[in-house]
């Protein structure tokens, strides 16, 4: 079966600008969650999506992160508008059972400048 | 709070070296336990995992041993190779929560 996909691998912005970063989850995985890492920190738990609901959000860091899942299929997270603390490594993760653990997909790298 | 607390990287062996990568965790009840991989340009991958005291996760020679009474999940191999170079994230998932919590990382870098 097909992993996480995520993308972009990359984005370099400047600061102000708004991006969009996409996850497309294993087919039939009802869960799918975002986490990030800045630089040489902890990953962080952002929010967790059951189908097109979110469950949990408490980790969204402020109002200038919104993330989607419509249609309970592909996820985005638009950030708007940027600034340099978002800097970091964007993961998403899906699971159809929270028993049996969690797939990631191989993140997207967000730079801002 | 819940946290995880993993040793400070990189770490640099050489090849068929010892490797431990020490862990240790503050959570409330009995939180299932893991250590996650990420190789070069790929995503986080499970590893291994345990879900109560002495329990002791495995998986490609790698080994991590739930100790409730120090709060640990150590990891170790008994020989490393040059294919172990990766970064590894020791997590925890609460009973009642549903994400997971990391620590930090840790760099591994394996030389032949």
């Amino acid at each position: 079966e097909a992993g996480v996909t995520q993308f972009p691998s990359h984005s370099v912005i400047e600061k102000g600008q708004t991006v969009t970063l996409r996850c497309d989850p294993i087919s039939g995985h009802d869960n799918l969650y975002w986490y990030r890492r800045v630089m040489g920190k902890e990953i962080k738990f952002l929010l967790h999506f059951v189908k097109e609901s979110k469950q949990d959000e408490s980790g969204m860091p402020n109002n200038r992160f919104l993330a989607e899942r419509t249609g309970g299929t592909y996820s985005t997270l638009k950030v708007q508008p940027a600034e340099l603390e978002d800097s970091g490594v964007y993961f998403c993760a899906s699971s159809q059972d929270i028993s049996y653990g969690y797939t990631f997909g191989s993140g997207t790298r967000l730079t801002v400048v | 709070g819940n946290s995880v607390t993993q040793m400070e990287g990189p770490v640099t062996l050489s090849e068929e070296a010892f490797l431990t990568i020490n862990c240790t965790y503050t959570a409330t009840g009995y939180p299932s336990l893991f250590w996650y991989v990420q190789y070069p340009g790929e995503g986080l991958q499970l590893l291994l995992k345990a879900t109560k005291a002495d329990d002791k996760g495995s998986n490609k020679g790698f080994e991590a041993t739930y100790r409730k009474e120090t709060t640990s999940f150590h990891l170790e191999k008994g020989s490393v190779q040059v294919s172990d170079s990766a970064v590894y994230f020791c997590a925890l998932k609460t009973q009642a929560g549903t994400a997971l919590i990391f620590g930090k990382g840790t760099t591994l870098s394996v030389s032949s």
